[in-house]
Formats: structure tokens, sequence, C-alpha cells
């Protein structure tokens, strides 16, 4: 098994421009989350989706970040417009069905720059 | 609300001695507890698990942890640490009402000198 893919590994861009990072969760897994890590907040949950349906997004900071996962497979965290208070390292996982006692398996991250 | 909590930023210990990484938690229900470590530059790690059963719980690369109901705590230890130990550490809850959702603590840094 591959492990939560996740694309890019680094993003450098310029305030106001709009970022994608995508992640692919594990083959099987019915629960997606994506997560912020700082060195100020810490980890953070932005969001999550079980059955590619988002139950909740209370941890989204703002209505310049917006996540989808239109299938099974891939999901996307938009920033639009970002903003130099958005660079972290913004990390993807998974897990399956039983949710209540399975662990959650974390990608590489995505460790976003905005100048 | 659940939350989690780690009291000590960072852990120093020399290699060889015992290591203990302290975790608290405050749940309403049955806390379903993990621990997780993170090398630099990498994603977060599954070490171990508490669902239910017997409160000492093995996980991988040798660490162990001991759920305590009555202390709400769920401390990580390995009998000998290892320089390559060394890295951060969270611990997280998850309770019954809240399906997928873990909460974690805000992470503990462990540094095993030679």
């Amino acid at each position: 098994d591959a492990g939560v893919i996740q694309s890019p590994r680094h993003e450098v861009t310029e305030m106001g421009q709009e970022v994608t990072l995508r992640c692919k969760p594990i083959s099987g897994h019915d629960y997606l989350f994506w997560y912020r890590q700082t060195m100020m907040r810490g980890l953070e949950l932005l969001i999550y989706f079980n059955n590619n349906v988002p139950i909740d997004d209370s941890g989204m900071p703002e209505d310049r970040f917006s996540a989808k996962m239109p299938n099974a497979s891939f999901s996307t965290l938009k920033i639009q417009p970002s903003e130099p208070r958005d660079s972290a390292v913004y990390f993807c996982a998974s897990s399956a069905l039983a949710g209540l006692f399975d662990e959650q398996f974390f990608g590489p991250g995505t460790r976003l720059t905005v100048l | 609300a659940q939350s989690v909590a780690q009291p000590e930023d960072q852990v120093n210990v020399a290699e060889g001695n015992p290591l203990t990484v302290k975790c608290t938690y405050s749940v309403s229900g049955n806390p379903y507890l993990f621990w997780y470590v993170q090398y630099p530059n990498r994603g977060l790690q599954f070490l171990l698990k508490y669902i239910t059963g017997d409160n000492l719980v093995k996980g991988s690369y040798g660490f162990e942890a001991e759920f305590n109901k009555s202390q709400t705590s769920f401390h990580l230890k390995k009998p000998s640490a290892l320089v390559s130990d060394s890295a951060l550490y969270f611990c997280a809850v998850r309770v019954s009402t809240s399906y997928g959702k873990l909460t974690f603590g805000q992470g503990t840094i462990l540094t095993v000198h030679p």
C-alpha cells in the first residue's frame, strides 16, 4: 500500500495567489481529514469527510479556505486568496470505516510558504 | 467537549534510561486513546492505542502506554531509550460521539542524549 499521498510536498507562493493542495487517501478508507500544523498553534483539524461528505468543517479558518472530496480517492484543500499567515504544514490523513477504533494514517504533508 | 493535555513541552533523557511522556485527558464517556510520533519533516506515525481491556498496551518500537482511568492519564513509556527515539510525540483521544474525529495534545519533544 502506498499510504496517503499528498502533493505538492512544497509550495511557495505569493500573497493573493490561489493554492490547491491535493490528497489521495488509502484505498478503502472512508474517513479523510485535513490538518494544519504550525509552531504557534500546534496541530489543528480543519475539516473531515466521511464517505466523501463533509462532516465537520468548524476548524476551517475562514471563507478563504475550502475543501472538496469529489470521489473516494481524491480530495483538495484550496486557499483563495492566500495570506502569509497561512504558511504552515498541511497534512491529510485517512482512516477506515470503523472510525472509533482505527488509527488515522497521515500523509507526508505539504509545506506551504506564502510570501 | 473532549481535550488532551501534555504537560511537558520537552522531555530529556539519557540513552539507555527509561522514558515517560505524560498525557492526561478529559472526556464525557469512554475514551479511545492514541499515541503518535512525528519525526522531522514527516507526517505523524501511529504508535499504539487503547480501546478496551488490559490497561497496559504495547506498540511499535518497544513503546508501551498505561491507561489509568482514575487519574485520566495515558502515559507513554519505554524501558530503555534510544537516540533514534528523539522526535515529537502526540497524544490523542476520541469518544464515541465524535465518530472519526481525534483531538490531539500539543505535543512533547523528546530528546534522547547519547
